[in-house]
């Protein structure tokens, strides 16, 4: 089965902490996106990487940290500079940048 | 500023009517156009995608283009109360280091029983 995989569904963190959302995929896709959605808005870019150990800052990158050390995998970390880290995460991946986008199943996260 | 608007609605319609959303974009350089379907709590799903002007169905869905407006909708025939959800529009716009993929807010449809 190919798809995305996102843990955990839901996380709850204490304010100050950082904390790491892992996504996988087994798409054998190049591109790898992060997205964040608040309620009632648009999904806004946080980091995107077109290839393996390469990435690149979306619109809303401050607070956020990401690596792409294997194909597979593109963990976001949310960091205790974000000042309003509660959002529901999303992944994504394409085959090539800038090609129709396949979501995982979101992280949910509330900071408090 | 690099935009893609939709009508937030929500659009209600009966059982077995067409539903049509709408969305229109700020880059005229636009190449790819993408709709997809998000239903409460969930992740975007992905319906259609159209490059080209004109119409393109998939089954009770068609994606119609016209570059020349700047807009792209989709239409749901004999629309299903499970069609009910929130609709995104994301559009691929030229920027610093090639495309980025830029969604709309959504549009909520509504399907009454």
């Amino acid at each position: 089965d190919g798809g995305i995989t996102q843990s955990p569904k839901y996380l709850f963190r204490k304010e100050g902490q950082n904390v790491t959302l892992s996504c996988e995929q087994n798409l054998n896709h190049d591109a790898m996106y992060w997205y964040r959605q608040d309620p009632g808005q648009g999904l806004r870019l946080i980091y995107y990487s077109q290839i393996v150990n390469d990435f690149q800052k979306g619109d809303i990158a401050e607070g956020y940290s990401v690596s792409r050390e294997k194909k597979e995998s593109f963990p976001l970390t949310v960091t205790s500079a974000q000042k309003n880290p509660t959002a529901f995460y999303l992944c994504a991946s394409s085959n090539g940048f800038g090609y129709e986008q396949y979501f995982g199943p979101g992280t949910r996260l509330t900071v408090t | 500023q690099k935009e893609v608007e939709q009508n937030s609605g929500p659009l209600s319609v009966p059982e077995g009517a067409i539903a049509s959303l709408n969305c229109t974009y700020s880059d005229r350089g636009s190449q790819s156009f993408f709709w997809y379907r998000q239903y409460s709590g969930k992740s975007p799903e992905l319906i259609m995608f159209i490059y080209s002007n004109g119409d393109k169905e998939d089954g009770r869905f068609t994606a119609q283009l016209n570059k020349a407006s700047q807009y792209v909708s989709l239409l749901i025939r004999d629309s299903q109360p499970s069609d009910s959800a929130t609709y995104l529009c994301a559009v691929n716009m030229s920027g610093t280091g090639g495309f980025k993929t830029i969604f709309g807010a959504g549009t909520r449809l509504f399907v009454k029983a």
